[in-house]
């Protein structure tokens, strides 16, 4: 059974950094495409970021680049996401999200970890 | 610009059948999608990819109640014999070069 389970989520001021991960299970983690969506409160999905299988292609959505860096570490199944330079509009739940072998679709989602960005 | 269009809501009875639309923006009539189901206080979950001529492969246990067909830049989504775990927010995606888009959603109501 594919599982996604994130963690690291938190309160955090403004301005301030937090690491999120996503442990991954069921499946050969280092042969899929890996992303980051978000959602802020009472509010609809948001593409962060995205990394290929072997780290070789890396895209940010226009909102976090320059803030945050994604990673993966395929030899402890992880996935990764680096935040800095935190703001107030950054708060959502974080899910993380396996994207298709034969196709560019997510087909398998965690149930996401909260961040709350507030003074 | 990649973008899809969604009413922000609708919804019919229990036992009913409802199809939500998707709507590609100009230029990208012929891109495929996928549809998530978003219910209350739980992740998104994959239902199905969509192609342009109508074709589609749904996710792990998705039940045969919910379909897929296409019609030039539009993907609808149909819901049949409506149940009461059917109340969600359903979503619609693709992707481009380095970009995933979503759209809006559409909260469906269960009567």
């Amino acid at each position: 059974e594919v599982q996604l389970v994130e963690s690291g989520g938190g309160l955090v001021k403004p301005g301030g950094s937090l690491r999120l991960s996503c442990a991954a299970s069921g499946f050969t983690f280092s042969s899929y495409s890996m992303n980051w969506v978000r959602q802020a409160p009472g509010k609809g999905l948001e593409w962060v970021s995205s990394i290929s299988s072997s780290s070789s292609y890396i895209y940010y959505a226009d909102s976090v680049k320059g803030r945050f860096t994604i990673s993966r570490d395929n030899a402890k199944n992880s996935l990764y996401l680096q935040m800095n330079s935190l703001r107030a509009e950054d708060t959502a739940v974080y899910y993380c999200a396996r994207v298709s072998s034969s196709s560019h679709i997510f087909d398998y989602w965690g149930q996401g970890t909260l961040v709350t960005v507030s003074s | 610009q990649l973008v899809l269009t969604q009413s922000p809501s609708a919804s019919a009875s229990l036992g009913a059948s409802v199809k939500l639309t998707c709507t590609l923006s100009s230029g990208h009539s012929s891109y495929a999608i996928a549809w998530h189901q978003q219910q209350p206080e739980k992740g998104p979950r994959y239902l199905m990819k969509l192609n342009s001529d109508g074709s589609h492969s749904k996710g792990d246990g998705i039940p045969d109640r919910f379909s897929g067909s296409s019609s030039g830049a539009e993907r609808y989504l149909t819901i049949s014999s409506l149940q009461s775990e059917d109340e969600a927010d359903y979503y619609c995606q693709t992707w481009g070069t380095g970009i995933h888009v979503f759209g809006t959603g559409t909260k469906v109501t269960v009567l």
